[in-house]
Order: C-alpha cells, then sequence, then structure tokens
C-alpha cells in the first residue's frame, strides 16, 4: 500500500530563511499531491496542489516541488516568518479512487 | 458557505457508550471524508462517500465503528460501544471531487473515560 513520509522531527529555523520540508512517498506516483497546513485546534486547511505532469507550483512565498522519478516533493517557505509555524502536511490521492491520504505531518518552527 | 460544519467540538463519554459524531459538508461537493487524527498515528481515513454512497470503509477500525450519509448536507460517524482507545480527534472533510481541495471541519475532540 501507499506510504507516505514526512520527518517527524520538528524543524527550527531563524525569521527571513527559506523553510525546505520533505515528503517521500513509496510505491505508484499520485495524478497529483497537495500541501496542507495545520495549526493547533483547527483542521488542515489547503495550500498548494501539483500534479505529476508539473514540476514546480508557486504561491506567493511557497514553491512545491514534485519529482516522480525520486518519489518526493519538496516544500519550501521563503522569507519565513513566526507565524508561519504550523504543521505542514502532504496529501497524495490513490489513483482510481477519490481517496486522499496524509502523511503525519512536520512541525515548523520560525525564531524570531 | 460556513465551510464544513462539524459537531460536537468536544465530547467526553464513558467507555461502553455509544457516541454519534456529525458533520455538514460545504453545499455542492459531492464527496465526503471522515478522518482521525491521533499523535501516533496522524491523520488515517477512516471512509470516504461520493454522491452520498459509501465508497471505501476499509479504514474503519473495527465493526463498532460505523457511518451514514443519508442525504448530501449530512453525515454521522457513529461509535458504539465507545472504548479508551477511540479517544482521538474525528475531522470530517469534503470536495468538489477528484483532484480538488479538502476542506475540513474544526474537528470532534472525543474523550472516551
Amino acid at each position: 500500500s501507499q506510504k507516505i513520509e514526512q520527518n517527524s522531527e520538528a524543524l527550527n529555523i531563524q525569521e527571513g530563511k527559506t523553510a525546505t520540508l520533505t515528503c517521500n512517498y513509496t510505491n505508484y506516483s499520485p495524478a497529483y499531491l497537495q500541501w496542507y497546513r495545520q495549526d493547533p485546534g483547527r483542521g488542515p486547511v489547503f495550500l498548494l496542489l501539483i500534479r505529476e505532469n508539473e514540476k514546480e507550483k508557486r504561491k506567493e512565498r511557497l514553491k512545491v516541488t514534485f519529482d516522480t522519478t525520486l518519489k518526493q516533493s519538496l516544500f519550501h517557505i521563503t522569507a519565513s516568518q513566526p507565524a508561519d509555524s504550523a504543521t505542514y502536511l502532504c496529501a497524495l490521492d490513490i489513483p482510481g479512487t477519490y481517496k486522499y491520504i496524509f502523511g503525519t505531518g512536520t512541525r515548523l518552527k520560525v525564531l524570531a | 458557505d460556513a465551510g464544513v460544519i462539524q459537531s460536537p467540538r468536544h465530547e467526553v463519554t464513558e467507555m461502553g457508550q455509544e457516541v454519534t459524531l456529525r458533520c455538514k459538508p460545504i453545499s455542492g461537493h459531492n464527496s465526503l471524508f471522515w478522518y482521525r487524527q491521533t499523535m501516533m498515528r496522524g491523520l488515517e481515513l477512516l471512509i470516504y462517500f461520493n454522491n452520498n454512497v459509501p465508497i471505501d470503509d476499509s479504514g474503519m477500525p473495527e465493526d463498532r465503528f460505523s457511518a451514514k450519509m443519508p442525504n448530501a448536507s449530512f453525515s454521522t460517524l457513529k461509535i458504539q460501544p465507545s472504548e479508551p482507545r477511540d479517544s482521538a480527534v474525528y475531522f470530517c472533510a469534503s470536495t468538489l471531487g477528484e483532484g480538488t481541495e479538502a476542506f475540513f471541519g474544526q474537528g470532534t475532540r472525543l474523550t472516551v473515560v
């Protein structure tokens, strides 16, 4: 079955630096991959979606890459701010279904 | 639209009792998902519906869990009887369909004592 690996250890970075989070998956490549943000006590909130035929997607300070050869997606936050501190989850579709499965998330802390 | 609405936000119940969690998806969305989140296992997909029909319930942990979607605007997740290991945050999410973003509710924090 498909497995998603995200770094379970928290990532601490200094304000203004670029944060890079990793999402690796096994088995088959998804048709698309999504990134979500989750704050304590709240549900995940959608950030970006990238399709298998796209190498890169940007939205303001966010950038996502998708490498189907490496079976990996990277999520970048440039010019990070303390307000970016949250847990970031990646999600994959299961081809042929409507299912989305999620990684366990990486907690990011941006230090002022 | 008010987004995906879940109730209750918090539920504390005694072991053995029946628990019913409720969800109102975003109007017009045709897929609905129930997830459970714990520190150990992260966000696990329990069941999902498409056009009110249960498509895949392979994530439902045991027969104690059941879910229904009687119409496009309402779904329930029932646990009967509840056990302490069911304690978790349960999320409902809805989407317009394949390849679209999921909108999550605020979740129901369930504690079974």
